[in-house]
């Protein structure tokens, strides 16, 4: 089990530029998340796929923010423009489904420097 | 609605003494409980599940959790903490939403120092 992998784990640009984060969940998990950490406001969701389907974005700051699902091996976090704010730990999770509920896997998170 | 509270944001310990983090949860269903670790630099890793069945759950690296319904508790222990313990622990509660899709919610985190 190569478990969830981000790529790339750091990713340093200056304002104004798009950045792309990429996240390959565990085979045979059908939802994804997409989650920001920082210091001040803690581990926020910022959007969750059920079977490739976006379900719930509310948590995207803004539309500078988007995010894809292509299949169920793929999904991509973009930012257009950059701006400093947006510096931080991006974490990728995917879950499986079954009758009881069950636990995230986590990334190893892309640690992003917008200057 | 579900919401999750760690009473700490840091818990300080010896080596060798025992750990207490809290958890208290609010859910309006029957809830499934986590404990997730996260050390430097790394994801967040499952320490154990609570998923209706016991209600005392043993997890990884000699933690272990109780689930308590009347007090609305789900307190992590260990009974003798190692150095490698020393990180942030985040209790996670979580309802089936419509369509039966679990979306967690997760505490702010409580940092563990563990001194020599």
């Amino acid at each position: 089990d190569a478990g969830v992998i981000q790529s790339p784990r750091h990713e340093v640009t200056e304002m104004g530029q798009e950045v792309t984060l990429r996240c390959k969940p565990i085979s045979g998990h059908n939802s994804l998340f997409w989650y920001r950490q920082t210091m001040m406001r803690g581990l926020e969701l910022l959007i969750y796929f059920n079977n490739n389907v976006p379900i719930d974005d509310s948590g995207m700051p803004e539309d500078r923010f988007s995010a894809k699902m292509p299949n169920a091996s793929f999904s991509t976090l973009k930012i257009q423009p950059s701006e400093p704010r947006d510096s931080a730990v991006y974490f990728c999770a995917s879950q499986g489904q079954g009758v009881s509920n069950q636990p995230q896997h986590f990334g190893d998170g892309t640690r992003l420097s917008i200057l | 609605a579900q919401s999750v509270t760690q009473l700490d944001s840091h818990v300080s310990v010896s080596e060798g003494t025992p750990v207490l983090l809290r958890c208290n949860y609010s859910s309006s269903y029957s809830p499934s409980l986590f404990w997730y670790v996260q050390h430097p630099n790394k994801g967040l890793q499952l320490l154990l599940k609570y998923t209706s069945a016991a209600t005392l759950v043993k997890g990884i690296n000699g933690f272990e959790a109780e689930f308590k319904k009347s007090e609305t508790s789900f307190h992590l222990t260990k009974p003798s903490a190692h150095m490698s313990d020393a990180a942030e622990y985040f209790c996670v509660v979580s309802d089936p939403s419509t369509g039966g899709s679990y979306i967690p919610t997760f505490g702010r985190g409580t940092s563990l120092i563990v001194h020599p």
